[in-house]
């Protein structure tokens, strides 16, 4: 069954920092999200990324963040300067979108830690 | 009013009870649900969707839309402990980001 990876499932990091997390989403999908999970709390969303360009994002995707589909397979997350507070879960999410489907298939996700 | 309310729990019910998951919602531009179970430091594995209002079953999984009370369930029939887990209502306006509720963790007790 075709599934979201994500690399890597780890990593930590110094305050200031740039990280790029990495998704492979589901090959016919066409709409791309990331979200995170700040440990305890509700998933949030971060961005959608549609047709090579980003669709929405939320307040929480601020300056310091970019998304990429460098090819026709990843999907990247980057963080230019990372501050304690982007400690949390980060998942990558994919959709195929047809009427009255629309269903987000999430990866593992990768636990960033900012020291 | 938050956009999704989910009481977190804990719940704790004994192996092969019925169990009742609910959420609501504001914004009634809500058009497709979805229930997601996550396990500890893992991502949500989708287990329903539902587009608009009414019933669905899979196995021993029912989910349920009342959009005229902004209202959401989750029926888990005969529980196993394997279904111990954090379960997830979420929903969107459709190609859109989904809004998440806060989770409600379940255990099931042999």
């Amino acid at each position: 069954e075709p599934e979201v990876t994500q690399t890597p499932s780890h990593q930590v990091t110094q305050m200031g920092q740039e990280v790029i997390l990495r998704c492979v989403p589901i090959s016919n999908h066409l709409y791309f999200y990331w979200y995170r999970q700040i440990l305890g709390q509700k998933v949030e969303f971060l961005v959608s990324f549609y047709n090579n360009e980003i669709s929405e994002k939320s307040e929480i995707f601020d300056d310091q963040f970019s998304v990429e589909r460098p090819d026709g397979s990843n999907f990247t997350l980057k963080i230019r300067s990372t501050k304690l507070e982007d400690s949390a879960m980060y998942f990558c999410a994919s959709s195929e979108v047809f009427y009255s489907r629309e269903t987000q298939y999430f990866g593992p996700g990768t636990r960033l830690l900012v020291l | 009013q938050k956009e999704v309310e989910q009481d977190p729990g804990p719940l704790s019910v004994p192996e092969g009870a019925i169990v009742s998951l609910n959420c609501t919602y504001s914004n009634s531009a809500f058009q497709y649900f979805m229930w997601y179970r996550q396990y500890s430091r893992k991502g949500p594995e989708l287990l329903m969707y539902t587009y608009s209002s009414g019933n669905k079953e899979d196995g021993r999984f029912t989910a349920q839309v009342d959009k005229s009370s902004k209202y959401i369930s989750l029926f888990i029939r005969d529980s196993q402990p394997s279904d111990s887990a954090t379960y997830l209502c979420a929903m969107s306006q459709g190609a859109q980001k989904l809004v998440f509720g806060q989770g409600t963790r379940l255990t099931i007790n042999p």
